[in-house]
């Protein structure tokens, strides 16, 4: 079974922290994703990488940065924690890979999610 | 702009009955389809996967396809209280590439015992 683990299930930071989150797979998956998730707007992608170093900005990438230093490994950075960064974080991995290669299967397995609030 | 919309519920359905969840989305290209399931607190799960016109059945899931109106569709029989979720609908619009899903904001499905 695919595994995607997320470094902490709940977080509580001060505004103006830097914060890591940290994201894990097991399954050697090429494609990573971080997504904040929040009542009444959905599922949005705050960054991806398809390759390790490689990073794209998704729909909202101001205030966040990411890493991957490891193909396994996926973090996000919050530079500077803002209030209105108080939200669910989720992972998610994906087994095809390759900004140019065309795949029709492209399944996003998630991990369990970083509830993280910003005081 | 590449859109997923769906009725945001709730569907309340009573048990043993079929469920009906409707999804439509803005863009012809697209190739793959996915529904995922999210109960209240945890994160999304993998439920079906569809890619090709038709119906593709999973144990009490069918999913449904239909290109040319640009519609998918996940029908859950004999439905039970613990299919009581919210469910998304999730569209690639890259075409295979590695852009990520776009999601719909889902439908609340209440079963009713």
């Amino acid at each position: 079974d695919v595994k995607v683990t997320q470094s902490s299930r709940y977080l509580v930071k001060r505004t103006g922290e830097k914060v890591f989150l940290e994201c894990v797979q097991d399954m050697d998956h090429e494609n990573m994703f971080w997504y904040r998730q929040d009542p009444g707007l959905g599922l949005r992608l705050i960054y991806f990488s398809y390759d390790v170093k490689m990073k794209e900005k998704g729909d909202i990438p101001e205030g966040y940065s990411v890493s991957r230093e490891k193909k396994e490994r996926f973090s996000l950075i919050l530079e500077s924690a803002s209030t209105n960064q108080t939200s669910m974080y989720l992972c998610a991995s994906s087994p095809r890979g390759g900004k140019r290669l065309v795949n029709l299967y492209n399944e996003q397995f998630f991990g369990p999610g970083t509830r993280l609030t910003v005081l | 702009q590449k859109e997923v919309e769906q009725n945001s519920g709730p569907l309340s359905v009573p048990e043993g009955a079929i469920a009906s969840l409707n999804c439509t989305y803005s863009d012809r290209v697209s190739q793959s389809f996915f529904w995922y399931r999210q109960y209240s607190g945890k994160s999304p799960e993998l439920i079906m996967s569809i890619y090709s016109n038709g119906d593709k059945e999973d144990g009490r899931f069918t999913a449904q396809l239909n290109k040319a109106s640009q519609y998918v569709s996940l029908l859950i029989r004999d439905s039970q209280p613990s299919d009581s979720a919210t469910y998304l609908c999730a569209v690639d619009y890259s075409g295979g590439g590695a852009d990520g899903l776009t999601f719909g904001k889902g439908t609340h499905l209440i079963i009713q015992p």
